[in-house]
Parts: C-alpha cells; structure tokens; sequence
C-alpha cells in the first residue's frame, strides 16, 4: 500500500524551462511533506519542505506547492539546469517525530 | 563537520547468512533511521532509533534488526538473508526527529545476495 506516490518514473526538461514534479499521497494524517535529490552512488539530499498549514514554500529556483483537498504536491523548478538531472523523491510524515514515508522518485533529465 | 558515513560500502553474501551494517551518523545528532532502497520501490523505511532507543518501525520482518549505541552509532542486522534483500541500504542521520527535520544521508551499503 503506497502512501506517496509519484506516477512518472521520468521526466525530460529543456535547460531553462521550467520542471515540474508531481507527488499524490493518500494519508489525510501527513503534516510534513518533503522533497530530496539523489545524484548516482550517493545518499539522498534534502532539498525543500512544507507543513500542511502552508500551501506554498519557495527557496531559490525551487517552489513546492501544497494542496491539501487534492492530496497533491508539487516541486517546480525554475530555469531547470543540467546539474538538476537527478531522482528526486517525495516523501511525507505525520508529526515532527513519526517515520518519514517515500514516493518511489522521479528520475529528472535536463536537456542542455 | 564530517557527514554521515557507512561501512562497509559494498558487500556481496550468499542466501541464509546473516550481514551487519553500520551507521555513523553526524555528530551530535540523536536520530538514526534505515531504508532499504530497490529499484521502483523507492526508500523504504526500516526503522528509526533515537537515544538509543528504537522510536519507529517500518513493515519488515523480524529478520531486521537494528539497535544504537550511546554515541548515536547504529547498527543494523539481517539474518537468513534471501535474494529479495538485495538492495541499497541507506543511513541518514538527523538532529531530533525526521518528520520535519532534514535528514541527512550516507552514502549507503550496496547488499547484494546470491
């Protein structure tokens, strides 16, 4: 039973356009919502994160948007670069101390 | 300050022996937390120990087990190994709790059983 999911396995972007993930979770309980990038032979890295009382969380080129009513989210990432070529995975957890559940990651291509 | 690290980064065992991993986590944090890691599957949570404690568990059998030392190190174990274990498991390590915490990732243990 996948609590997160993320129904593109892959994803190709332009360099310079903008790239958009999706995310859908079925736990209305999930509170914390966060997105990490892996990169081959490495361990995850975090990247950006959302609580529920907010619909929309910006650093830098990356935005991710909440909505609660759909069970959905999204990272966008603009201008998508090469260097952004990388699995990124979507993950959510109840509470501040409950076990962080992933989506089964999306592998983003950037064009040059 | 030096990341997270993980030992051994490979390792290849053959069906029912048992492996230990082990976790060093960065320093001064107190939540350690396991996934196993396959193709399609994504990160799967394992468990989370916490002052060496286990404070959350996954939906894997009893074959894997962990535990944590009094300085925050972790290890995790897995006996009767079968092919499905064959995997990348990855540490991360974060200050209190993981959900809205950034955890921060080693680099893994490649696992593969034949």
């Amino acid at each position: 039973d996948q609590q997160v999911k993320q129904n593109s396995p892959s994803l190709s972007v332009q360099e310079g356009r903008i790239s958009i993930l999706n995310c859908d979770y079925t736990n209305s309980m999930f509170d914390y919502f966060l997105w990490y990038k892996k990169y081959p032979a490495e361990g995850p890295t975090f990247l950006i994160s959302i609580s529920s009382i907010k619909d929309k969380n910006e650093d830098g080129r990356f935005t991710v948007f909440l909505n609660k009513s759909a069970k959905h989210l999204s990272l966008h990432i603009v201008p998508s670069q090469p260097g952004d070529s990388a699995v990124y995975f979507c993950a959510a957890a109840k509470t501040s101390y409950d076990k962080v559940i992933f989506g089964p990651g999306t592998s983003l291509s950037v064009i040059p | 300050k030096a990341g997270v690290t993980q030992t051994p980064r490979y390792l290849i065992k053959t069906r029912g022996q048992q492996v230990t991993l082990s976790c060093s986590p960065i320093s001064g944090h107190r939540s350690v937390s396991w996934y196993q890691q396959t193709p399609g599957q994504g990160l799967q949570f394992l468990f989370e120990y916490f002052s060496e404690t286990q404070r959350n568990k996954g939906n894997f059998p009893g074959r894997f087990s962990g535990r944590q030392f009094s300085n925050s190190r972790s290890e995790m174990n897995v006996s009767t190994l079968e092919l499905g274990d064959s995997a990348l498991y990855l540490c991360a390590s974060s200050l209190y709790g993981t959900g809205d915490n950034e955890q921060f990732f080693g680099p893994g243990t490649r696992l593969t059983v034949l």
